[in-house]
C-alpha cells in the first residue's frame, strides 16, 4: 500500500476485554513506532521496533501492553484486560532507518 | 530528559497576522527536525522537515521553520495565518546517536480569529 495502515479504525470494547490493534507499515520501512494519543493531548510514546534490535518497550505504561512485529512488517499491539483509562486514539507510524515517520489513521479504542 | 519543548500549549492570531509556534530541543549532536500537523479528527501529516544544510526550511501551505543551532529552536513560522491553519501542530526531533529515538513536544493549537 501507499501508506501506513491500521486496523480497526474503530474498536469500542467492555472493560476487562483483551484488544488487538494491528498495523500495516510502509514496506522498506525498517522502524516502526506505537503511540497514544488521548483526548485533546498530545503524543505519548509507546514502544519502538527498529529492524531486528530488541523493541524500545520504554513508553509502555503497564504489563497489561505488548507488541509484537512479525517478519520485520506488521505490527499488533495487545492491551489486556482493558481499562477505561485505556481509551484513546492508538496511532502507529513507520520510518526509514533516518528521516521523518509516516503515520496511520489510528484506531480509536472506547472501553465501556 | 525532555528532548522537546513547545512553548505555549494554545496560540491564536487574527486571520491574516504572522503565525509564530516554538520548538527547542536538547540534544548533543545536531538532530534532525520535523514539525507535523494534525487537524482535527485526521492523523498527522509532515509539514517540514530539517536534516542537513540550508537552514531555512520551506514546508506545505506557506510554513517554514529556521534551524538555529546556537539557539537550539525550531520554530515555526507563517507570514499569513488563514482559517484553514487552525489545527495541531507538533514539534519533533530525531536524535541521530541515539538508535533513531524520536521524540514529540506536546503540541500547540492553533486557533485563527476571523
Amino acid at each position: 500500500g501507499a501508506g501506513v495502515s491500521q486496523s480497526p479504525s474503530n474498536k469500542v470494547t467492555e472493560k476487562g476485554k483483551d484488544v488487538e490493534l494491528r498495523c500495516d507499515p510502509i514496506s522498506g520501512h525498517t522502524a516502526l513506532y506505537w503511540y497514544r494519543q488521548s483526548l485533546g493531548q498530545g503524543l505519548e510514546f509507546l514502544i519502538y521496533f527498529q529492524g531486528n534490535s530488541a523493541p524500545d518497550k520504554s513508553g509502555l505504561p503497564s504489563d497489561r501492553f505488548s507488541a509484537e512485529r512479525t517478519g520485520g512488517s506488521v505490527s499488533t499491539l495487545t492491551i489486556q484486560r482493558t481499562q477505561q483509562e485505556d481509551s484513546a486514539v492508538y496511532l502507529c507510524a513507520s520510518s526509514k532507518n533516518l528521516g521523518e515517520q509516516f503515520f496511520g489513521p489510528g484506531t480509536r479504542l472506547t472501553v465501556l | 530528559a525532555q528532548s522537546v519543548t513547545q512553548l505555549g500549549s494554545h496560540v491564536s492570531v487574527s486571520e491574516g497576522a504572522l503565525v509564530l509556534l516554538r520548538c527547542n530541543y536538547s540534544s548533543s549532536v545536531p538532530p534532525y527536525l520535523f514539525w507535523y500537523v494534525q487537524y482535527p479528527n485526521q492523523g498527522l501529516q509532515l509539514l517540514l522537515k530539517y536534516t542537513t544544510g540550508a537552514t531555512l526550511v520551506k514546508g506545505i501551505n506557506g510554513f517554514e521553520a529556521e534551524f538555529k543551532k546556537s539557539e537550539t529552536s525550531f520554530h515555526l513560522t507563517k507570514p499569513s495565518a488563514h482559517m484553514s491553519d487552525a489545527a495541531e501542530y507538533f514539534c519533533a526531533v530525531e536524535l541521530t546517536n541515539t538508535g533513531n529515538q524520536f521524540y514529540f513536544g506536546t503540541g500547540t493549537s492553533l486557533t485563527v480569529i476571523p
